[in-house]
């Protein structure tokens, strides 16, 4: 069965600091690795990423994946009260056939 | 049984059918929660239930109408759907409907639309 391991399960860091969140996973094969962030209702979508190696940025966001050693960061810098949230990683498989296999989420508070 | 469980795993209906689809969390959650996934697509959320009551409606077609008759049950009732339709349907519950609880997803019911 599928795997998605998140680490650490909760993270608590002050205004300013930069933080990075870990996603390892235990899949056989997968089209894509796919970050959320939960805010309020529901996951938001961050990034897709399909190839190893290859960094992707939004603003202070950043992920990358490694197909090799089977996991996948998430990195934000200077972060922001607005950036609490619970982080979620999701692995697609690969016929989109299936579902989506998350892993059980990292929540981030940042203190002002 | 624990988590969240979705019934049936796999359903095909026409264009004319009525169908629903099932959710239950043994959770003890109070916000749940439908969701689309599409090929191709971020997950879609389609509606949102809190305490019963429908918090959120995400521009979803009529054809698709959700019913939370309690905490612990959410349904999706299905008809006159079209086959661009298909999809994975998600639900998830979650301890409240705040920013910071994590949302636990179900298993999903693949919807073919013929």
């Amino acid at each position: 069965e599928d795997k998605v391991v998140q680490s650490p399960l909760s993270l608590v860091v002050h205004e300013g600091d930069t933080v990075t969140l870990n996603c390892s996973y235990e899949v056989t094969n997968f089209r894509s690795l796919l970050w959320y962030k939960q805010e309020k209702k529901a996951p938001t979508f961050l990034f897709m990423l399909t190839s190893s190696g290859i960094e992707k940025k939004s603003g202070r966001l950043s992920s990358i994946l490694d197909k090799k050693e089977l996991f996948s960061i998430l990195n934000i810098t200077a972060t922001q009260t607005g950036d609490s949230a619970v982080y979620l990683c999701a692995v697609e498989p690969p016929f989109g056939n299936e579902k989506l296999t998350f892993g059980t989420g990292t929540r981030l508070t940042i203190i002002p | 049984e624990t988590g969240v469980t979705q019934t049936p795993r796999h359903l095909v209906m026409g264009m004319t059918n009525k169908k629903s689809l099932k959710c239950e969390q043994h959770l003890g959650h109070n916000a749940m929660y439908w969701y689309k996934q599409s090929a191709k697509k971020p997950l879609e959320l389609m509606f949102v239930y809190n305490f019963k009551e429908q918090t959120e409606n995400n521009s979803v077609p009529s054809r698709f109408s959700p019913e939370c008759p309690n905490s612990s049950h959410l349904f999706l009732h299905l008809h006159t759907l079209q086959p661009e339709d298909s999809a994975l349907y998600l639900c998830a519950s979650s301890q409240d409907q705040r920013g910071t609880d994590t949302q636990y997803f179900g298993p999903g019911t693949r919807l073919t639309v013929l």
